[in-house]
């Protein structure tokens, strides 16, 4: 158990649709990231959170948006939904300042959505 | 541009064997991180290993070592003793230096450990 929670663990849903992802990082973790598994993208990074602020952004669809909250969870918001948003979406969380390069990522167990 | 690259789609190894899981990268930066990452069946992501760019010595951790040579930016894995337990899929990952502080994965290797 990495400490990292997801919820919900699985969520099927319509396309056109809107659904929130929700992450708990590891206890004194500041940040948060979020990834996007699909078999055809593989595991892409979607954007990165440190104590509240956004801090780096990859492959993010507009569609999609994310924040973080005072006591450090985060969400991220997918709307619009398409069939091809069907993936396995993972949190992480990191202990060390956004400063350095090396910090270690723990995941979460990931949350499977499929839109219909 | 910064680049995984894991050549291996699928590798076979017997118990108790050692196996290497190939892992090269491409990046302009000076400093960044190497990580590999376990994906078991179940789906969850468990960090096995880091290797700094500038750390002298290869990292190891229990039955996992990292062959690092920078020159040839590769930095692949080693699991000795191979146990049922580490069939799975293999991610080797990079962290980005500079202003973003992404990391990227390569496609992945699938692991099987025969009895």
């Amino acid at each position: 158990d990495s400490g990292v929670t997801q919820t919900p663990k699985h969520l099927i849903t319509a396309t056109g649709q809107r659904v929130t992802l929700r992450c708990s990082p590891r206890s004194g973790d500041l940040s948060v990231y979020w990834y996007q598994q699909s078999l055809d993208q593989g595991l892409q990074f979607l954007i990165q959170y440190y104590n509240g602020e956004e801090r780096a952004k990859g492959n993010i669809l507009e569609r999609f948006s994310a924040q973080q909250f005072p006591d450090l969870h985060s969400e991220l918001n997918l709307s619009s939904l398409e069939l091809g948003d069907s993936a396995l979406y993972f949190c992480a969380s990191s202990d060390v300042l956004a400063g350095l390069r090396t910090d270690t990522q723990y995941f979460g167990p990931g949350t499977r959505l499929t839109v219909l | 541009a910064q680049k995984i690259t894991q050549t291996q789609p699928g590798m076979f190894v017997q118990e108790k064997e050692a196996v290497t899981l190939d892992c090269t990268y491409d990046t302009s930066d000076q400093s960044y991180g190497l990580f590999w990452y376990k994906q078991p069946s179940s789906g969850e992501m468990i960090f096995l290993i880091y290797q700094g760019s500038y750390d002298e010595q290869n990292a190891t951790e229990g039955r996992y070592s990292l062959n690092f040579q920078k020159a040839r930016k590769s930095a692949n894995l080693v699991i000795s003793a191979s146990q049922l337990g580490d069939s799975a899929m293999y991610f080797c990952a990079m962290r980005e230096g500079g202003g973003g502080f992404k990391t990227i994965f390569g496609a992945g290797t699938r692991l099987f450990v025969k009895a």
